[in-house]
């Protein structure tokens, strides 16, 4: 089985703060892939970014990074200088990568995080 | 435009009632797959598919039937309606492997049963 779990179900910010979106994953694969997806209030869901379980390469797309820690399984989601239209819900998401599994292709998300950027 | 179709976008359902969730992809995608979302929770598996003519159950499959006749279409059937049944409904789908778009996910369907 997989779990994924996002510690923090809200956080607050002011505009202009870093924040950090914490993740932890489980799984019993040797190859995995993890995400992030973001849910503004509108709720649709957003493709932000997938990770390979073999890449460990930190990932940087303008103020966001990602940085993934395969030793503590961890995949750990930044946004710098945070904005007001960065308020959403933020889920991490876990897939198996290995076409043998059972669980192949499942998307198990986390249970999101509540993130709220004051102006 | 292409991606991931749901309807319709909003539903109440009276208990014991039925209706069916349509779901429609256009771009080729082989793997579909219902959640639900709860409020104030994650996403949670309800089926899934591998392609056409095969389905499997997830996470929370009961109460819930589906079909996969064509790869474009990916409905979800619900025969008795019950109060716990109340959700956001999101179809997705992705495409082979390495998945290097994520999976495309639907506007979502939100449910009141009453």
């Amino acid at each position: 089985a997989q779990k994924v779990t996002q510690a923090q179900t809200e956080i607050s910010v002011v505009e202009k703060e870093d924040v950090t979106l914490d993740c932890v994953y489980e799984t019993r694969d040797t190859t995995y892939y993890l995400f992030w997806y973001k849910q503004p209030p509108s709720g649709e869901l957003v493709f932000l970014i997938r990770r390979n379980s073999f890449d460990e390469q930190n990932e940087i797309s303008g103020r966001y990074s990602w940085n993934f820690q395969k030793s503590t399984s961890s995949f750990n989601f930044t946004i710098t200088a945070s904005q007001v239209v960065d308020s959403a819900v933020y889920f991490c998401a876990l897939s198996p990568s290995n076409a043998g599994g059972t669980s192949y292709g499942k998307l198990t998300f986390g249970q999101g995080t509540i993130l709220t950027v004051h102006p | 435009n292409a991606g991931v179709t749901q309807t319709p976008k909003f539903r109440i359902l009276k208990i014991g009632q039925s209706m069916t969730l349509q779901c429609t992809q256009d771009m080729n995608h082989n793997y579909m797959y219902w959640y639900r979302q709860d409020p104030g929770m994650g996403l949670k598996l309800i089926y899934y598919s591998v392609g056409a003519g095969i389905t499997d159950k997830g996470e929370v499959p009961n109460g819930y039937n589906v079909s996969r006749s064509t790869t474009e279409d990916f409905p979800l059937r619900l025969e008795l309606a019950a109060p716990s049944q109340t959700s956001v409904y999101f179809c997705a789908s992705t495409g082979q492997p390495p998945f290097s778009y994520g999976y495309t996910f639907g506007s979502g369907t939100r449910l009141t049963v009453v």
